[in-house]
């Protein structure tokens, strides 16, 4: 069964630094991975979305790289903005779609 | 134009009701899932559905019944409610074997057991 672990679990950092969150899953054999954010009491907004054939995906300030032998995939938020702040998911996808626990992002002004 | 709705929003209910949670999607997915987010905000999967064919079906107790009449539809049934259950509920669609297109999301349904 596919397992995601997501690292860091929460993660502090000052308007304008640049961030990595991790994720790492089991089992490679998978079609995408995609991230996620949702805000307190909302539901999830699709961030970036990585084929399992591509090894990186970029929108604006946020790039997102694959590496799916290895099972990992990393979100790289440049000049983080205290709207920002919220909790990052990220989903791999096969049969199912199964989540990691998430990195909740606090970027302070 | 909502593409994955849910209904309701809220529910509150007394313990052993039977409550039922609506699921629409609009994208032409083939594929509908749902999940249970707990009071530590872990999202984890229930239930997944492909051309209305169960494919998922985690560790859930039977009372937890999906019904999908259709491809745009998977509704959530649950029997003789418990404390346990009171988490919020949210159903998503997708392609499920094309790799490149986003899996969206409704906002959720947030069901309180009293």
């Amino acid at each position: 069964k596919q397992e995601v672990t997501q690292i860091p679990a929460a993660l502090s950092v000052p308007e304008g630094e640049n961030l990595v969150l991790n994720c790492s899953f089991t089992d490679s054999a998978i079609y995408n991975l995609q991230w996620f954010r949702q805000d307190p009491g909302k539901g999830l907004t699709s961030l970036l979305l990585i084929q399992s054939s591509q090894r990186e995906q970029t929108s604006g300030r946020l790039n997102a790289s694959l590496d799916k032998s290895s099972g990992r995939s990393t979100l790289y938020i440049a000049a983080s903005q205290p709207g920002d702040s919220a909790t990052y998911l990220c989903a791999v996808r096969r049969d199912d779609m199964r989540f990691g626990a998430g990195t909740r992002l606090t970027v302070k002004p | 134009d909502t593409a994955v709705s849910q209904t309701p929003k809220y529910l509150v209910t007394q313990m052993g009701n039977d409550k039922s949670i609506k699921c629409e999607q609009n994208l032409g997915h083939d594929t509908m899932y749902w999940y249970k987010q707990d009071s530590k905000k872990f999202l984890k999967i229930m239930f997944s559905y492909n051309n209305k064919e169960l494919i998922i079906n985690e560790t859930v107790p039977n009372r937890f019944s999906p019904k999908s009449p259709d491809k745009a539809h998977l509704n959530l049934h649950i029997n003789s409610l418990e404390l346990g259950d009171s988490a919020v509920y949210f159903c998503a669609s997708s392609h499920g074997d094309r790799g490149n297109t986003e899996a969206f999301f409704g906002q959720g349904t947030r069901l309180t057991v009293v």
